[in-house]
């Protein structure tokens, strides 16, 4: 266990649905973050959070969107998503922004759109 | 536009050391460079944090020169299990503003 944890680990949903990606963490970090995972590309950063406050939209589409209620809860989500938007959606939290701290990440959300 | 750079593969057999290497052009002068390790289907997992010179820890050294503009990952006598891709993660101030950017990645195939 990692100590970031991520549900569901797998998802498949149509083009209409609405659906919501959960993380949790239990580390005591205030940064929280989601990146996109694709296939034969780097991992792409979508959200950052700090202190519950949004400080990073890495133009991401409006049909992603974030929720962060508190600290140790983020949420991804999801509604009219295309089948290019099927990858691995990663949460990550660290104690705050800035490159000195370590990331820890969940083991992910395999996402397929159908 | 800056960005790390590493290469995209690499073999090596049981038992080899091996080295991998990341170039950060325009790393800022307060960043840290740090490497994942990430099996498939799986999130990355941290394995060692550097400034400058060298950092050793149980799993992995971390070799940074003087100018700090590239960084290499090396691991000991490898096994099977660390078959994985390995990424670089540093700080860089693009465009004015200040990013944390994920290397490509090296995928690292170790054979028996």
């Amino acid at each position: 266990e990692t100590g970031v944890t991520q549900t569901p680990r797998h998802l498949v949903m149509g083009m209409t649905n609405k659906k919501s990606l959960k993380c949790e963490q239990h580390l005591g970090h205030n940064a929280m973050y989601w990146y996109k995972q694709s296939a034969k590309k780097p991992l792409e950063l979508m959200f950052v959070y700090n202190f519950k406050e949004q400080t990073e939209n890495n133009s991401v589409p409006s049909r992603f969107s974030p929720e962060c209620p508190n600290s140790s809860h983020l949420f991804l989500h999801l509604h009219t998503l295309q089948p290019e938007d099927s990858a691995l959606y990663l949460c990550a939290s660290s104690q705050e922004t800035g490159g000195h701290y370590g990331y820890t990440f969940g083991s992910g959300t395999r996402l397929t759109v159908v | 536009l800056a960005k790390t750079t590493q290469p995209i593969s690499m073999d090596s057999y049981e038992g080899q050391e091996v080295n991998i290497t990341c170039s950060h052009n325009n790393i800022a002068t307060n960043d840290y460079i740090t490497w994942y390790q990430q099996f498939p289907s799986q999130g990355p997992r941290f394995i060692i944090q550097g400034y400058k010179t060298k950092v050793t820890n149980e799993v992995a050294s971390l070799f940074i020169p003087a100018d700090r503009k590239s960084s290499t990952l090396s691991l000991p006598r490898v096994s099977l299990s660390d078959t994985a891709v390995y990424y670089c993660l540093v700080g860089a101030v693009m465009d004015s503003s200040y990013k944390l950017i994920f290397g490509s990645g090296t995928r690292l195939l170790v054979r028996p």
